[in-house]
């Protein structure tokens, strides 16, 4: 059974500050990596997706991947209030479909 | 380019009763896939399409459910008879061939009464 797990949440940080999401994956054959942003009552959007091991960043969002490790994480730098939102994480196997985890809720206060 | 479309959006149905729920992908995506999202078991896939073929049917929950792809532009998920725990949200996404980012839908939210 392939799981991707992720801390619900919610995380909470003061505008400005950096937001840490991590994520943890069972199946060593995964090959893509992606995080999922779903406002409230909407469908998700992609934000970000990472295939080799280390950074990759893009604006304020920077994803970081460690395969030994099975693990990615999410970084959001300066959050602002438009950041609240579920984030998810996905994984899969080229050819096969994604498989997401259950999403941390992240809240930014003003 | 209109995204991937779903429709209805909102569907309320009494229980026994059949429903069918409808996926335009965009056009050009190879592979569909349909989700169902619900508070306790978030986002799960249900099953995958390749070039309108089906590929992985495993997290079809039950022979209640059915999903066909008749051509690259549409596909249909139907479940008979419906049931109150089969409330949730229902997703269609699609992948342009060649890559695995999935564009999503708005989804169909389903209430069984």
């Amino acid at each position: 059974q392939k799981e991707v797990e992720q801390n619900s949440g919610p995380l909470s940080v003061p505008e400005g500050a950096i937001a840490s999401l991590n994520c943890t994956y069972s199946d060593r054959g995964s090959q893509s990596f992606f995080w999922y942003r779903q406002y409230s009552g909407k469908s998700p959007e992609l934000i970000m997706f990472i295939y080799s091991n280390g950074d990759k960043e893009d604006g304020r969002f920077t994803a970081q991947l460690n395969k030994a490790s099975q693990y990615v994480s999410l970084l959001i730098r300066d959050s602002q209030p438009s950041d609240s939102a579920t984030y998810l994480c996905a994984v899969n196997e080229r050819g096969t479909a994604l498989i997401f985890g259950k999403g941390t809720t992240l809240s930014v206060s003003s | 380019d209109a995204g991937v479309i779903q429709s209805p959006r909102h569907e309320v149905t009494e229980m026994g009763q059949e429903v069918t729920l409808r996926c335009k992908p965009i056009s050009g995506h190879n592979s569909l896939f349909w989700y169902r999202q619900t508070m306790m078991r978030g986002l799960e896939l249900l099953i995958y399409f390749n070039n309108n073929v089906p590929i992985d049917d495993s997290g079809m929950p039950e022979d209640r459910f059915s999903a066909k792809m008749p051509n690259a532009s549409f596909s249909t998920l139907k479940i008979q008879p419906s049931e109150p725990r089969d409330s949730a949200v229902y997703f269609c996404a699609s992948v342009p061939e060649g890559t695995t980012e999935a564009f999503f839908g708005q989804g169909t939210r389903l209430t069984v009464v």
